[in-house]
């Protein structure tokens, strides 16, 4: 089983700061890598696919690279509204499909 | 408009059996595989099971293997989990997820229904 670890597990940003965001795989997934948005009550959703590909109405602030086994996600100018917790995801070697353990994006 | 919408999460006693639905609509769906997806209270994302577009190939997590039985019926748009010998590990909400490209298995899930909440608990 790949074991997906985030980091940090909380991180605080002022509105229009920067925020990365890193994710490292057990061994490698390739480009084979998710972005999720969860906002508090809210099911997960799509940002950024094979690394870094937004999904369709993702925002061009947030931007996805890496590949093998460290990914980052960026938002390169923090808003309110990207306040929630974020996930990563490999999709490649499975069962089962893993993610990490979450990152809380919190407004400084 | 693409919709995925669980239902069936209630409150079941350690032991004790379970099925959950996800009624799906705005997309072609005997085309694409689809995953249940849990979440503990306070939690992070666990994968659950995934069942293929046809229904021929199902996958299960070691934590539930056994125990959940993932199916479908392309004929109404529908995906289930039977659930069974449940415990208080088992509590949280249930998300079916739909993967992005048809015909495929190994892919990002793109849509997500709003989730049902299964608490065990005597």
């Amino acid at each position: 089983e790949i074991v997906m670890t985030q980091s940090p597990a909380t991180l605080s940003v002022s509105p229009g700061e920067r925020a990365t965001l890193s994710c490292r795989a057990s061994q490698s997934v390739g480009s084979s890598l998710a972005w999720y948005q969860q906002k508090p009550g809210q099911a997960p959703r799509l940002l950024i696919y094979g690394a870094s590909t937004r999904a369709t109405g993702i925002p061009a602030r947030f931007s996805g690279s890496g590949s093998g086994t460290e990914f980052t996600l960026t938002i390169s100018s923090l808003q309110s509204e990207d306040i929630a917790v974020y996930y990563c995801q490999q999709y490649n070697n499975w069962p089962p499909y893993t993610f990490g353990q979450g990152t809380k994006l919190e407004i400084k | 408009e693409v919709q995925l919408v669980e239902s069936g999460g209630v409150v079941v006693q350690p032991g004790g059996s379970l099925r959950l639905s996800c009624a799906a609509s705005g997309f072609t769906f005997d085309d694409y595989t689809l995953h249940w997806v849990r979440q503990p209270p306070g939690k992070g994302l666990e994968w659950v099971s995934l069942i293929s577009w046809d229904g021929g190939s199902t996958f299960y997590a070691d934590s539930v293997k056994g125990r959940f039985t993932i199916s479908r019926d392309n004929s109404r748009n529908s995906l289930y989990l039977q659930m069974s010998s449940l415990s208080a590990e088992d509590t949280a909400v249930y998300y079916c997820a739909k993967e992005s490209s048809s015909w495929y298995l190994g892919d990002r899930f793109d849509y997500w229904g709003q989730g049902t909440l299964v608490t065990v608990s005597s």
